[in-house]
């Protein structure tokens, strides 16, 4: 069965530190891979994704992540958090049939200003 | 635009009692999904549904558990006979259609309480 694994379940850092959250998934066939974001008391937003093509992807708010299919990874970065950026970011791919995500588990980032 | 929403925003039940969670998707949405965030566990896929095709329910983990969508809209999801393992936040998102490239938005849930 596919699986998602986030390795860090709670990051704490300090403003202006870079940040990198681990992501790896188990499927080896072509995959979808998704960042998500929940904000205290907000919706789950998208805040990337990967289909195809460039590896390297960039979404909302300066993150950015690599997908590496030797792998089997989707590691998300930003060069300089900031403290809005505290929240629970959560990574997924997309199931075989299309018709729903898996998700990790989660990791909670929490900067401090 | 109206985003997804979902009522109630929260749910108090006892254990054994049958409970009823609503999700309107965002309208012209034709696919509509479950899932379940458990206290460290991450999110967990119940049930998928597009048009009118067949839903997906292998998600759902028991058959306590289901869910309808009248008329391609709105959507409930019933749970019986509740227990207290069953004690989470439900969120339901909808996307465009089913395919590679639709976002799923998600709304704000309802966290449900078996005492």
């Amino acid at each position: 069965a596919q699986s998602v694994s986030q390795h860090n379940h709670h990051v704490i850092l300090s403003e202006a530190a870079s940040l990198e959250l681990g992501c790896n998934y188990s499927y080896g066939g072509t995959v979808n891979l998704f960042w998500y974001v929940q904000y205290p008391g907000q919706h789950l937003q998208l805040l990337l994704k990967y289909f195809s093509g460039d590896p390297l992807v960039k979404g909302i708010k300066g993150f950015e992540a690599e997908f590496i299919k030797s792998k089997f990874s989707f590691n998300l970065r930003k060069p300089s958090v900031q403290w809005s950026d505290t929240a629970e970011y959560f990574c997924a791919v997309r199931n075989q049939a299309g018709t729903a995500l898996i998700f990790g588990k989660g990791t909670t980032l929490s900067v401090s200003s | 635009g109206a985003g997804v929403s979902q009522s109630p925003s929260n749910k108090v039940t006892e254990k054994g009692k049958d409970v009823e969670l609503r999700c309107d998707p965002i309208s012209g949405h034709t696919a509509l999904y479950w899932y379940r965030q458990s206290l460290g566990q991450g999110l967990e896929f119940l049930i998928y549904f597009q048009g009118n095709s067949a839903p997906d329910k292998s998600g759902l983990p028991s058959d306590r558990f289901s869910a309808e969508r009248t008329g391609g809209s709105v959507s409930t999801l019933t749970i019986q006979r509740t227990q207290q393992e069953d004690s989470a936040v439900y969120l339901c998102a909808s996307s465009v259609r089913q395919g590679v490239y639709n976002e799923q938005f998600f709304g704000p849930g309802t966290r449900l309480t078996v005492l």
